[in-house]
């Protein structure tokens, strides 16, 4: 089974509206740490947010908010007031405490964003 | 400072030959990290690094992949005998290490094509 997914295969938004981009999880474990990462057509991978099992609150890093749903296993991340420059593919990753403090990421497939002007 | 930096940035090979890549990762990050990303996927790990370490192999293809670390500084992904299917971008991360939630710092990758 996959340990992240995400199924959108492209999404469109407006400039300045805002955007979810859906992410759901499987583990057995009780700690794990899920981030959020932009691609732009240059390849660089760039960390956007992170958000912890156990944080009570969702992450919020500027325009970024990440919509953690523990018991549904889902990791939204939502985009405020769209950029053009925010046009990106977007993958969501997972890392499992079983595996080690700092094991590997398990990254999803990716989801494209285009924002429209 | 300066970021992860990989070289070379483009590599061609014809199959059957080797090739290195090498990764450069920020001062002072002490986990080292390679995945692989082909064309429309997405990432897929390789190796991880602790120091000179590699506590995780896991991902590694074949054994016609290996890759080292030394001074718990730079490190060298090496594939030999290369096939079409190696085609891809190799990327690599580092992070400080001691905890889950250090983020992961990317390298610009570097674009290998089998021909």
């Amino acid at each position: 089974a996959q340990k992240i997914t995400q199924t959108q295969p492209g999404m469109f938004v407006q400039e300045k509206e805002a955007v979810t981009l859906d992410c759901t999880y499987d583990t057995s474990d009780q700690s794990y740490g899920l981030f959020w990462y932009k691609q732009p057509s240059s390849g660089e991978m760039i960390f956007l947010i992170y958000q912890g099992s156990y944080d009570e609150q969702n992450a919020t890093e500027g325009r970024y908010s990440l919509n953690f749903q523990k018991a549904r296993k889902s990791a939204n991340l939502v985009i405020s007031a769209s950029q053009l420059g925010d046009s990106a593919m977007y993958f969501c990753a997972m890392r499992e405490t079983s595996t080690g403090a700092n094991s590997k990421l398990t990254f999803g497939k990716g989801i494209t964003l285009s924002v429209r002007p | 400072g300066a970021g992860v930096s990989q070289s070379p940035s483009n590599k061609v090979t014809e199959k059957g030959k080797d090739v290195e890549l090498r990764c450069d990762p920020i001062s002072g990050h002490t986990a080292l990290y390679w995945y692989r990303q082909s064309l429309g996927q997405g990432l897929e790990f390789l190796i991880y690094f602790q120091g000179n370490s590699a506590p995780d192999k896991s991902g590694l293809p074949s054994d016609r992949f290996s890759a080292e670390r030394t001074g718990g500084s730079v490190s060298t992904l090496t594939i030999q005998r290369t096939q079409q299917e190696d085609s891809a971008v190799y990327l690599c991360a580092s992070s400080l290490g001691g905890g889950q939630t250090y983020e992961q710092y990317f390298g610009p990758g570097t674009r290998l094509t089998v021909t």
